[in-house]
């Protein structure tokens, strides 16, 4: 058990539906980042949010968006899904100031299904 | 930019067998190197990671890797392969942007067990 929390485990909405993913990190951690895997594109880098602050942007669409809340937990969010967004997402916490040296730990992902 | 190579998408070694997973990373400066490994429905678990010291690292389950600045590389080593192996290796890149700190993922290895 890595201690990083993610809800819902699986979820199966239609196209054009909007969802939540949710995530809390282990306790203590200020960053948090969320990864996207899919068959074709792999491990993607999405966001990554610092003690409630966006700190990076990776391959994130104009049709998500996420957010880290007072209590450090973060939330993503998900809109007018596609089949394609089909996908395995997971969120990361790191301790300490965010050195590249410092472990990230991953949850278990949430899979979501787009039909 | 930072990239990470996994040349092998697929590798079938037998039960006992000694393994290695290679790993090319492209990084300008002293790179941070882990190896994740992920089971089928589960999240990413750390095997074991790099940053400085000596370049022979040992992580968890019997696994090492062996950092090699003139090659790029950071091959994955065990010398005796159990059945409960069989899953997905990552090789991953951890870098600083100046404002937040990254980790890239290769495109993973699976790995197959006989028995």
């Amino acid at each position: 058990d890595s201690g990083v929390t993610q809800t819902p485990k699986h979820l199966i909405t239609a196209t054009g539906q909007r969802v939540t993913l949710r995530c809390s990190p282990r306790s203590g951690d200020l960053s948090v980042y969320w990864y996207q895997q899919s068959l074709d594109q792999g491990l993607q880098f999405l966001i990554q949010y610092y003690n409630g602050e966006e700190r990076a942007k990776g391959n994130i669409l104009e049709r998500f968006s996420a957010q880290q809340f007072p209590d450090l937990h973060s939330e993503l969010n998900l809109s007018s899904l596609e089949l394609g967004d089909s996908a395995l997402y997971f969120c990361a916490s790191r301790s300490g100031t965010g050195r590249p040296g410092n472990t990230i730990y991953f949850g278990e992902g949430s899979w979501l299904t787009v039909v | 930019a930072q990239s990470v190579t996994q040349p092998d998408i697929h590798i079938t070694v037998s039960e006992g067998a000694s393994l290695e997973l290679r790993c090319n990373y492209s990084y300008g400066a002293t790179p941070y190197l882990f190896w994740y490994v992920q089971s089928p429905g589960q999240g990413l678990q750390l095997l074991l990671k790099y940053f400085s010291g000596d370049t022979l690292v040992q992580g968890i389950k019997g696994f090492e890797a062996e950092f090699k600045r003139s090659q790029s590389s950071f091959n994955l080593r065990k010398p005796s392969v159990h059945w409960s192996d069989a899953a997905e290796y990552f090789c991953a890149v951890g870098f600083y942007t100046g404002t937040a700190s990254k980790l890239t993922f290769g495109t993973g290895t699976r790995l197959q067990v006989t028995l």
